[in-house]
């Protein structure tokens, strides 16, 4: 079965923390998201990765970085949290760089900053 | 540039009852169109997507959606709903070739016995 999993499901920081946040997949696939999920805005794409070690910037990446070592496993990284970066955080993949592959989404990160 | 607009915030459904989700696209030209649903605690999960074709489109869990390109739409249906339905909606646009998808808002449905 398809899994994408994500390190916590629940997660406190303190501002000016430095945070990880870490997404594997088992499927093999080649491209890997990570979305920033709130209500009434739906989901925005924080950062995308095609490839290992190769990536590019969504609609919102300011105040996150990612890593891409190995082919399953995608890192966020959120440099010095700050409160505005309290949210869901969604980790997803696919097989291929078409919109119109299915993404496969994990369960999500709630992270809340204080 | 793509955008999704899901105009309904949250929707209340009797168990049983007929249900009908709106999704309305912006794209310069044929997109790519996704229905995702997100149980709570829970990842989001595909229902269906449209790429071309018969423009009525079914999917898992007994959902439907109707592509009218005239209207810009995409709603999705089900004709009678479960208490397993109650989870927040969301419907998605993509280009024929590339990554990103845009998501609407979200619908939230509660169903009531």
């Amino acid at each position: 079965d398809v899994k994408v999993t994500q390190s916590s499901r629940y997660l406190v920081k303190r501002t000016g923390e430095k945070v990880f946040l870490e997404c594997v997949q088992d499927m093999d696939h080649e491209n890997m998201f990570w979305y920033r999920q709130d209500p009434g805005l739906g989901l925005r794409l924080i950062y995308f990765s095609y490839d290992v070690k190769m990536k590019e910037k969504g609609d919102i990446p300011e105040g996150y970085s990612v890593s891409r070592e190995k082919k399953e496993r995608f890192s966020l990284i959120l440099e010095s949290a700050s409160t505005n970066q309290t949210s869901m955080y969604l980790c997803a993949s696919s097989p291929a760089v078409r919109a119109a592959d299915e993404q496969y989404f994990g369960p999500g990160t709630r992270l809340t900053v204080t | 540039a793509q955008s999704v607009t899901q105009p309904d915030i949250h929707i209340t459904v009797s168990e049983g009852a007929s249900l009908e989700l709106r999704c309305n696209y912006s794209y310069g030209a044929t997109p790519y169109l996704f229905w995702y649903v997100q149980s709570p605690g829970q990842g989001l999960q595909l229902l269906l997507k449209y790429f071309s074709g018969d423009t009525l489109v079914q999917g898992i869990k007994g959902f439907e959606a109707e592509f009218k390109r005239s209207q810009s739409s995409f709603n999705l249906r089900k004709p009678s709903v479960h208490w397993s339905d109650a989870a927040e909606y969301f419907c998605a646009v993509g280009p024929p070739v590339g990554y990103k998808l845009s998501f609407g808002a979200g619908t939230t449905v509660t169903v009531r016995a």
